[in-house]
């Protein structure tokens, strides 16, 4: 099995900032990479696809990338509606999630 | 609008069964890939099952031997068959259209809950 580390577990940001969010992989995965947002109580969404590719919809400010085994998303600049979990998904082998990120008002 | 309704959650104890539906709507169940996705309470998520084309599915080792993916073409639907169900399988449960390019997840269902408890 592949197994995925994501870091850091929590990221105290204020609005504004520009914060960046790693996903690393036990064996390389190419670009099968995948980015999603949860709010709470609600689903997760869709932010980066294929390691760098941003999903229809979704602002500019969120960028992926990265290959191999390591990855990282980066929010450029912090908008209040970005205080949310982030989650990193390898989809190579056996589909699986990070464990995900916690973005938080410090 | 595609969109994705599940449904057939609820409480119910260690070693029985729960057929969880996922009703489609915008799109056939029969030209996407679809996946369930649990997420217990206060955790992460957890990828659970996958249909491909065809017949061909996937599960995760957890899940493995007793949960079932299947899906109607006729009433645009996917179920996920859970038997011996167990006190960690309690979670939201989340279905999910899958892009074939990654294999990413881009439309989603805003879950059912299941609660396996005594």
């Amino acid at each position: 099995d592949i197994q995925m580390t994501q870091s850091p577990s929590s990221l105290p940001a204020s609005v504004g900032d520009s914060v960046t969010i790693t996903c690393r992989t036990s064996q390389s995965i190419s670009n099968y990479l995948n980015w999603y947002q949860q709010k709470p109580g609600k689903a997760p969404k869709l932010l980066i696809y294929g390691a760098s590719s941003l999903q229809s919809g979704v602002p500019s400010r969120f960028s992926g990338s990265g290959s191999g085994t390591d990855f990282t998303l980066t929010i450029s600049s912090l908008h209040p509606e970005d205080f949310a979990v982030y989650y990193c998904q390898q989809t190579y082998s056996g589909p699986a999630f990070g464990g995900g990120t916690k973005v938080e008002i410090k | 609008e595609e969109q994705l309704v599940e449904s057939g959650g609820g409480l119910i104890q260690p070693g029985e069964s729960l057929r969880l539906a996922c009703a489609v709507t915008g799109f056939s169940v029969n030209s996407f890939y679809l996946s369930w996705v649990r997420q217990a309470s206060g955790k992460g998520l957890e990828w659970v099952s996958v249909i491909y084309s065809g017949v061909r599915t996937s599960y995760a080792d957890s899940v493995k031997g007793r949960f079932t993916i299947s899906r109607d073409t006729s009433k645009n639907i996917l179920f996920l068959q859970m038997n011996s169900l167990r006190v960690e399988d309690t979670a939201i449960y989340y279905c999910a259209r899958v892009l074939d390019s990654f294999y990413h997840m881009d439309v989603w269902g805003k879950g059912t809950t299941v609660i396996v408890s005594s």
